[in-house]
């Protein structure tokens, strides 16, 4: 399976900042997938990313908030903008699934808000 | 959409007992459906998974049933040892599409007492 490596791997913010989070594969993929995972909770989908064209978002989140590169088939961002306590949480990259295959993950972001 | 539903919530076993999850989803057309592990500080990683065309599927100590007239699918570990402790994530996702969302269960966290 394709290793997935996340940066940074955890972070300490003020409110009202953006923070980046970088997701690299070692592998060309054509979907990249960003989650959310608040404390105790299960992972909740932001958005697909497809190379090439502007991403997918679900419902609740906008891409205002959440701004999504992906430059390559390699790699991809996720932007929390305009940062507040509520947006502490795990942030997950996640490449794969279709044609009955799973979807794999990076080990996360873990994002605090001050 | 799916909407898939995952029980208990928290499960504590002896050593060497057996444990049990199960997870119900709600649309017939989802037809793949994968257990993820989550260890503190790591990523989801996929421990097994399960296609509708199939009933059961096992690898060495883990197993997943699924019944798809009574939409439900179930994880069985036996003989539980402390590094099963994690929380456990089931999933659903309609694999006839590439990039189809995957829809996770509410997780369950596994404790094995020594």
């Amino acid at each position: 399976s394709a290793v997935i490596s996340q940066k940074p791997s955890r972070d300490i913010c003020q409110r009202g900042t953006s923070l980046t989070i970088q997701c690299q594969v070692d592998s060309q993929v054509t979907m990249m997938f960003w989650y959310r995972q608040q404390p105790g909770q299960s992972l909740t989908l932001i958005a697909t990313a497809n190379q090439g064209s502007e991403a997918t978002y679900e419902s609740g989140f906008v891409i205002d908030k959440f701004p999504i590169s992906r430059p390559n088939l390699t790699f991809s961002t996720l932007t929390v903008s305009n940062m507040s306590p509520e947006d502490s949480s795990i942030y997950l990259c996640s490449v794969g699934g279709g044609g009955n295959q799973p979807q794999h993950f990076g080990d996360g972001t873990r994002l605090s808000i001050l | 959409g799916e909407n898939v539903e995952q029980h208990p919530s928290t499960l504590s076993v002896q050593e060497g007992d057996s444990a049990v999850i199960k997870c119900t989803y709600s649309d017939s057309a989802s037809n793949y459906f994968p257990w993820y592990k989550q260890e503190l500080g790591k990523g989801p990683q996929l421990i097994i998974d399960i296609r509708s065309n199939v009933g059961e599927k096992k690898d060495q100590r883990i197993a997943v049933t699924l019944n798809k007239t009574a939409k439900h699918f179930s994880l069985h570990i036996t003989e539980t040892q402390p590094e099963d402790s994690a929380v456990y994530f089931c999933a659903a996702s309609n694999q006839r599409y590439t990039g189809n969302q995957f829809y996770f269960g509410t997780g369950t966290s596994l404790t094995v007492i020594p």
